[in-house]
Parts: C-alpha cells; sequence; structure tokens
C-alpha cells in the first residue's frame, strides 16, 4: 500500500440520482478526512473519522450526504439526489502518528452531476 | 477567524527566478502550517510544513518563513524549474483535530 485509493476516480450521474464513493487509506492511519473541491478553490473540510467514529462534520454537509468507516479502515461518502451544485471533486486524506497532523491525499473522485 | 487568506492568485516566474507566495490567518489556535502543491487531476500533495515555534524552514529549494506577531507565513521557492508549475496551497491546521483550513490556492506558471 503505497498511498490514499479512491474509487471511482470519475463519476457522472444524473441529477436526483444517488452515488457513493470509497476511500482505502494508508494502512494503520487512524484518521480519515473528506474534502470537497471546486474548480480554482481549495480543499474544504467535510468530514473526518478516527477509526470508526465520526469526530466531525462540517457545516457543508447536508442530510443528503452521508459518510461510514465501519470497521475503522475504508470508508464510504454517499451523497443522495444530487444535484449539480454537488459537481466536485470529493478528496480523502488520512494521516497518523504523534500529532496526527501530515495528511496524505488520494487523487479524489471527480463528480459531475447533469 | 477560520479563514486562512492566500496570495497572489496567480503567479508567472522565470525559470531560475523565485516564487513567493504568502499566506495570513486570524485563529491562533493554529499549530501547523503545511504547504501543498497540487497538479491538474491529482489530489494536493504534501510539500513543506512549519510549526509557530520556527521562524523559518527549508527544505531543498522550498523554504517556508513564519511570522507569529503578524500571523502571516509564506512559501518561497528558490530556482524555480518548469516542472514547479502547478496549483500551491497553504493550509493550517485547527488545534484541537487533525482537519485543515485551506487557503485559495495560487496558480505558478513558470516560464523557461
Amino acid at each position: 500500500d503505497t498511498g490514499v485509493s479512491q474509487d471511482p476516480r470519475h463519476k457522472i450521474t444524473k441529477r436526483g440520482q444517488n452515488v457513493t464513493f470509497r476511500c482505502d487509506p494508508i494502512s494503520e492511519h487512524n484518521r480519515l478526512y473528506w474534502y470537497r473541491q471546486t474548480l480554482g478553490q481549495g480543499p474544504e473540510f467535510l468530514t473526518y473519522f478516527q477509526n470508526e467514529a465520526q469526530l466531525e462534520k462540517s457545516r457543508l454537509l447536508s442530510d443528503r450526504f452521508s459518510a461510514e468507516r465501519p470497521k475503522g479502515s475504508f470508508s464510504t461518502l454517499e451523497i443522495q439526489r444530487t444535484e449539480q451544485g454537488d459537481s466536485a471533486m470529493y478528496l480523502c486524506a488520512s494521516s497518523s502518528g504523534q500529532h496526527n497532523t501530515e495528511a496524505f491525499f488520494g487523487q479524489g473522485t471527480r463528480l459531475t452531476v447533469v | 477567524q477560520q479563514q486562512v487568506k492566500q496570495s497572489p492568485q496567480s503567479l508567472i516566474v522565470q525559470k531560475g527566478g523565485i516564487s513567493i507566495i504568502n499566506c495570513a490567518y486570524e485563529n491562533t489556535a493554529f499549530d501547523y502550517f503545511p504547504w501543498y502543491q497540487q497538479f491538474p487531476g491529482k489530489g494536493p500533495a504534501l510539500l513543506i510544513a512549519i510549526r509557530p515555534d520556527v521562524s523559518e524552514k527549508k527544505e531543498g529549494r522550498f523554504t517556508i518563513s513564519f511570522n507569529k506577531s503578524a500571523k502571516q507565513f509564506s512559501l518561497h521557492i528558490m530556482d524555480s524549474q518548469p516542472g514547479d508549475s502547478a496549483t500551491y496551497f497553504c493550509a493550517a491546521n485547527v488545534n484541537q483535530g487533525g482537519k485543515l483550513i485551506f487557503g485559495q490556492g495560487t496558480e505558478l506558471s513558470v516560464k523557461p
């Protein structure tokens, strides 16, 4: 395992459909983060897990969004009833270490809602 | 207070020149300041990071300068190369967790 893996890399969906993304963090990293990045902007924090516990959710994460990390390893991010405004790159990152601050990012899932 | 403000939005530098990107923050609880490099279609990659107890950190051609009293920090890329052309993001870590607050990004173009 050489890095954070995200699947799929690209997803095109029709408005109103549900989509689910998967993130596999670096092995033994106990923290996993989801960010959203729109064109020309920096990544915006959505939520993060320490092991299987979801410790924080951003106000950006509406009730149509849900994230899970059931066994403290991989995580899924689901968007229900997608809207055009959900079109973005969804990035996953993981971290470990004494201060849990060095985060390594995956390549992202680019979502296009048509 | 959670914002990190980054400038300039875009930067063009000649090969061999120095690229300088600046960031400012308000939240004094921030205790970790990384810089990320992002190429098109890729996720951000950690470049270099600094903690507020030091004023400068250098790794190869990349240097972070940190001014705690002014709540500002900057990235200097010495001897800039065309391969450095990318988008650079500064970020700050919130005291109690690992989440990062990112700046808006600087698109760097290094001309040969």
